[in-house]
């Protein structure tokens, strides 16, 4: 079974300039989850999709962060302009609907360096 | 809101000693528990898990307890290993959500020496 897939793996920026971020889930999961990890931190959400739709964006900075999730599969998340503090990694996870059991499968992340 | 709080690292063991590292959580209901390892240059991964008060989660020799009373989840491992080296996060889900999303604490870097 193939795993979360997100790209690119490195992406160095300067700041205002933009950068989006790609995730593909596992086959089959209807819930999309982008978390940003700041050096030295824990994971913290950005976004959680159902489907194609927002579940919770509360802790999004929409002033400059944006995502959406085309046809329920793919995800894009989106900065821009960027800031200093906007270099992190991020993560983009799936689950099964409603799995209970909270078992997330994470990509292996998207590092962003903004200079 | 939910909460993890995790020992603070870094820790430093030799190889075959005692693991012990603390996570204590707060949540409104009875979330489940997960311990999280992201080892170097690899993605994050579920180590083990519980879902009740009282169960027990187990993986790799990792054994963690969901302690309602104390509010506790704390990861042990009897004999670590070299391969052991890695961040481990300690996190919760609120079971009264829709999906699965997660709160997690900020991780403890583990170094096991040879």
């Amino acid at each position: 079974e193939a795993g979360v897939a997100q790209s690119p793996r490195y992406k160095i920026i300067e700041k205002r300039q933009s950068v989006a971020f790609w995730c593909n889930p596992i086959s089959g999961h209807a819930t999309l989850y982008w978390y940003q990890q700041i050096l030295g931190q824990g994971p913290k959400l950005l976004i959680q999709f159902q489907n194609n739709g927002v579940v919770d964006d509360s802790q999004l900075p929409k002033d400059r962060f944006s995502a959406e999730r085309l046809k329920g599969v793919d995800s894009t998340l989106k900065i821009q302009p960027a800031k200093l503090e906007d270099s992190a990694v991020y993560l983009c996870a799936s689950s099964l609907v409603n799995g209970g059991t909270g078992e997330l499968f994470f990509g292996e992340g998207s590092r962003l360096t903004v200079l | 809101g939910d909460s993890v709080t995790q020992m603070e690292g870094p820790v430093t063991l030799s190889e075959e000693a005692f693991l012990t590292i603390n996570c204590t959580y707060t949540a409104t209901g009875y979330p489940s528990l997960f311990w999280y390892v992201q080892y170097p240059g690899e993605g994050l991964q579920l180590l083990l898990k519980a879902t009740k008060a009282d169960d027990k989660g187990s993986n790799k020799g990792f054994e963690a307890t969901y302690r309602k009373e104390t509010t506790s989840f704390h990861l042990e491992k009897g004999s670590v290993q070299v391969s052991d080296s890695a961040v481990y996060f300690c996190a919760l889900s609120a079971r009264e959500t829709s999906g699965s999303r997660l709160t997690f604490g900020e991780g403890t870097q583990l170094t096991v020496n040879p």
